[in-house]
């Protein structure tokens, strides 16, 4: 079975400043998703970026990036000029591309913001 | 509009009582789930539909039913509720049980069994 480990519980993170958020999984399948979710205090969960992980490049959006090692099994993310609202919980997920049908979440880590 | 709209967001109930919680999508997509959400923030799946279709049981007690009269709704319904069923439940959907551009989760309902 798949599962994903986020080894951070909480950081913390000033204002405008970048901040890493890492992640790995254990997996024996070639072809799978990865994804970053962002829990906000009003509980909704919110897709912040998305991998194939047959792409070797890293997904961006916006302020966020992701560095993806397939052979490490590593997929981490990057906030840039971090802002108050990124403030949340974060959570790494992962989906195979075969058939086994579910998003598998790690336990999260908490972000803090200091203005 | 709210794509994936959960209904009640809260419920307090007491022991033994049984309650529904109502989902529904307006996106159109195929695959509906049900993932409950622990005190300690821990999600997990419980159930996925699609197109009506049970396809995933995540050995959850059978006091948990869900029901998904069409592919753009999926209820839930549990009986005697117990203090350990006290959670957030979401639902969510996506595309097709590939779930390869995601999911689409609704606000949650946050249950409180007393």
């Amino acid at each position: 079975a798949q599962t994903v480990t986020q080894s951070q519980p909480e950081m913390s993170v000033q204002e405008a400043e970048t901040v890493t958020l890492s992640c790995t999984y254990d997996t024996s399948e070639s072809d799978y998703y990865l994804f970053w979710y962002k829990q906000p205090p009003s509980r909704q969960m919110i897709l912040v970026i998305r991998q194939e992980a047959y792409k070797q490049q890293n997904a961006t959006e916006n302020r966020f990036s992701v560095n993806f090692q397939k052979a490490a099994k590593s997929f981490s993310l990057k906030i840039s000029d971090s802002q108050l609202g990124d403030a949340a919980m974060y959570f790494c997920a992962y989906q195979s591309g075969g058939s086994n049908y579910k998003l598998t979440f790690g336990k999260g880590t908490l972000l803090t913001v200091n203005p | 509009d709210t794509a994936v709209s959960q209904t009640p967001k809260y419920l307090v109930t007491q022991m033994g009582n049984d309650k529904s919680i109502k989902c529904e999508q307006n996106l159109g997509h195929d695959t509906m789930y049900w993932y409950k959400q622990d005190s300690k923030k821990f999600l997990k799946i419980m159930f996925s539909y699609n197109n009506k279709e049970l396809i995933i049981n995540e050995t959850v007690p059978n006091r948990f039913s869900p029901k998904s009269p069409d592919k753009a709704h999926l209820n839930l319904h549990i009986n005697s509720l117990e203090l350990g069923d006290s959670a957030v439940y979401f639902c969510a959907s996506s595309h097709n049980m590939k779930g390869n551009y995601g999911y689409t989760f609704g606000s949650g309902t946050r249950l409180t069994v007393v």
